[in-house]
């Protein structure tokens, strides 16, 4: 099984609203990840999880917040967004780089689609 | 600047036709990675290639990674309306399993496959 699922696949939500989109895998992988995705352009990272702990955060706004609960969940909670956070938010999850010390393919999810009015 | 290069940017070709598309970097690559995109959804994982002169095949999907591990491609034999859509490639840019978390991308392929 090589599935990552996300939830809710569509939202839509005004600048004031507070939200959270939601990530799950069972593939037993310990490193998680957040991308944002623009039209015509490949997915940016936002944020990764190794073993439930923050480990990269590239300078992204606090109006985004991560939490990983436990080792097969990831959220992304959002609160006070612009317009030009409207884009596909994908998660991703692979087995950690420290395991076995190479690199390890990422397992998308198939996104949700934010729209901030 | 954009630290993957991938061409042709866009490709439209005829069914049962073959293609090949190329990922470039000027620095030495530590894994490299295809993936396929339908508009508006995840990213669908097809090879990951780490040895220099590696070659790995699926169904009528085959990708190589140059001997200098700077340069990869990608040929779709006999392509089919289902090949259709972004090609990207992303890879590690680091030895260092503890920083390779974090890929970089090209700005990938758009594929159209006509019946």
């Amino acid at each position: 099984d090589t599935e990552v699922t996300q939830t809710p696949k569509h939202l839509v939500m005004g600048m004031t609203n507070k939200k959270s989109l939601k990530c799950e895998q069972h593939m037993g992988h310990r490193a998680m990840y957040w991308y944002k995705q623009k039209a015509k352009k490949p997915p940016e990272l936002m944020f990764v999880y190794s073993y439930e702990k923050l480990s990269i955060n590239e300078s992204v706004p606090s109006r985004f917040s991560p939490e990983c609960p436990n080792s097969s969940l990831l959220n992304l909670h959002l609160h006070a967004l612009q317009p030009e956070d409207s884009a596909l938010y994908l998660c991703a999850s692979s087995q950690d780089p420290r395991r076995g010390g190479r690199s390890y393919e990422q397992y998308f999810g198939p996104g949700t689609r934010l729209t901030v009015t | 600047s954009q630290e993957l290069e991938q061409s042709p940017q866009s490709l439209i070709v005829q069914e049962g036709k073959n293609l090949t598309i190329n990922c470039t970097s000027s620095k030495t690559l530590y894994g490299l990675y295809w993936y396929k995109q339908k508009y508006g959804e995840g990213l669908i994982f097809l090879m990951m290639l780490q040895k220099g002169g590696e070659e790995k095949s699926h169904e009528k999907i085959t990708a190589k990674l140059d001997e200098k591990k700077q340069q990869s491609s990608l040929h779709i034999t006999a392509s089919q309306p289902s090949h259709a859509g972004i090609y990207l490639c992303g890879a590690a840019s680091t030895a260092n399993a503890g920083n390779n978390r974090k890929l970089i991308w090209g700005l990938g392929t758009s594929l159209a496959v006509n019946p």
